[in-house]
This record gives C-alpha cells, structure tokens and sequence, in this order.
C-alpha cells in the first residue's frame, strides 16, 4: 500500500513559469514532509521541509504548501529555471509517534523547456 | 570529498552470486539507511541501524542482509543475488536530534545489475 503518492511520473514546464508538484499522503500520523529532488547519477539531495503545525514553508523560490485536511502537499517553483530539471520526491515521517523512518513517494520528473 | 561514500558505484553479476555494497560517512551521524530506487516506485526502505548495536528491517527486507561495522560503516548484503535485485541503491545517514528534523543525507548511489 503506497502511503505517499505522486501521481504525475512527469511535468513539463516552460522556463520562467511555476512548475507545481503535487503529493499525497493516507496516513494520518504523518506530520513531517520532506521534498527531495535527484539529478542522474547522483544521490537526492534535500530541498525543503514542513512541520503538521505549518500550511507553508518558502525557502526562496521554492514553497511548500500543505494541506492537512485533504492529505495533500505542493511543491511550488518560480520561476523555473534550466538547472530544476530533476526528479522530484517527497516523503513523510510521523516524527510525532518516534518514527525518524522516511517513507518516499515515486518520484515526478521534471523537466523545464528553454 | 564526499560525507557519504558507496561503492562500487557500478556492478554487473550473475544470478546466485553474493555481492556487499559498501557505505561509509564522515558526517558523524548515528543514523544509517540502505534503499532501493525502481522505476514508478520511488525509493523503498530495506534496512536501517539506529547505531552501532542496532539493526532494523525496513519495508523490503526479504533477500538482504546488513553488517554496521562502525559508526562510520553500513554495508548491504545480497547472499544470493537474482535478477529482481536489479536496481540503484542508495545509503543515507541522519543525525539523531530528538523531535528535531530528519533530513537524511544520501550517498550517489550503486548501480546493481543482476543478470
């Protein structure tokens, strides 16, 4: 059972434009998420958190939305530039219940059109 | 250099074979992790060490076996490798922050093929 699901295997956005990656989750105990974001070849790196207790964390162009209510996080990037091309994770824990596991969801690959 | 290290980065064997993957960081974290990445599942968890003297099965164990040599050292290993093993793997360490953030910290990856 996919606990942390990302429906879109892939997004296409035109340089300068918001590229928004969505993520959904089913367990409620969930309350710490995570965006990670991989280049080929490399291993993925962190990008941005959020806390249950916030609905938004922005980190320059980058801004995580949640919402707790339909289970549901964003990922926001604007504007997109050449170099966000990647695939894109996100995670969860129940940090709250002990759990410092990550459970990931299948990866968006993004890929941002001069 | 690197925090997280793994080798080999890439490795082609047969069926029945063993195979170690090897992990070490010099982030000093307590915390270490072995995932797998396939295709349309993003990355799943097979083992996890909390420390030295801990070991855990994480969701997809079956198959795999750790050692935690050191704090510094993980390593994943395959007994009898088959082609269903095929996939990257990646280690991560964390540090151990108690209700603090979790961000995991990954290594490049290991390219396994079984064949």
């Amino acid at each position: 059972d996919q606990q942390v699901k990302q429906n879109s295997p892939s997004l296409s956005v035109q340089e300068g434009r918001i590229s928004i990656l969505n993520c959904d989750y089913t367990n409620s105990m969930f309350d710490y998420f995570l965006w990670y974001k991989k280049y080929p070849a490399e291993g993925p790196t962190f990008l941005i958190s959020i806390s249950s207790i916030k609905d938004k964390n922005e980190d320059g162009r980058f801004t995580v939305f949640l919402n707790k209510s339909a289970k549901h996080l964003s990922l926001h990037i604007v504007p997109s530039q050449p170099g966000d091309s990647a695939v894109y994770f996100c995670a969860a824990s129940a940090l709250g219940q002990g759990a410092q596991k990550l459970v990931f969801g299948q990866g968006t690959r993004l890929t941002i059109n001069p | 250099d690197a925090d997280v290290t793994q080798t080999p980065r890439n490795r082609i064997t047969k069926t029945g074979k063993r195979i170690m993957l090897e992990c070490s960081q010099t982030k000093g974290h307590d915390r270490m992790y072995w995932y797998r990445q396939d295709p349309g599942l993003g990355l799943r968890l097979i083992y996890y060490s909390f420390d030295v003297k801990d070991i855990n099965k994480g969701e997809i164990s079956d198959g795999y076996s750790v050692s935690r040599q050191a704090q510094a050292k993980f390593s994943l290993s395959l007994e009898s490798a088959i082609p269903n093993q095929t996939a990257l793997y990646f280690c991560a360490t964390s540090d151990l922050i108690a209700g603090g953030p979790i961000e995991q910290f990954f290594g490049p990856g290991t390219r396994l093929t079984v064949l």
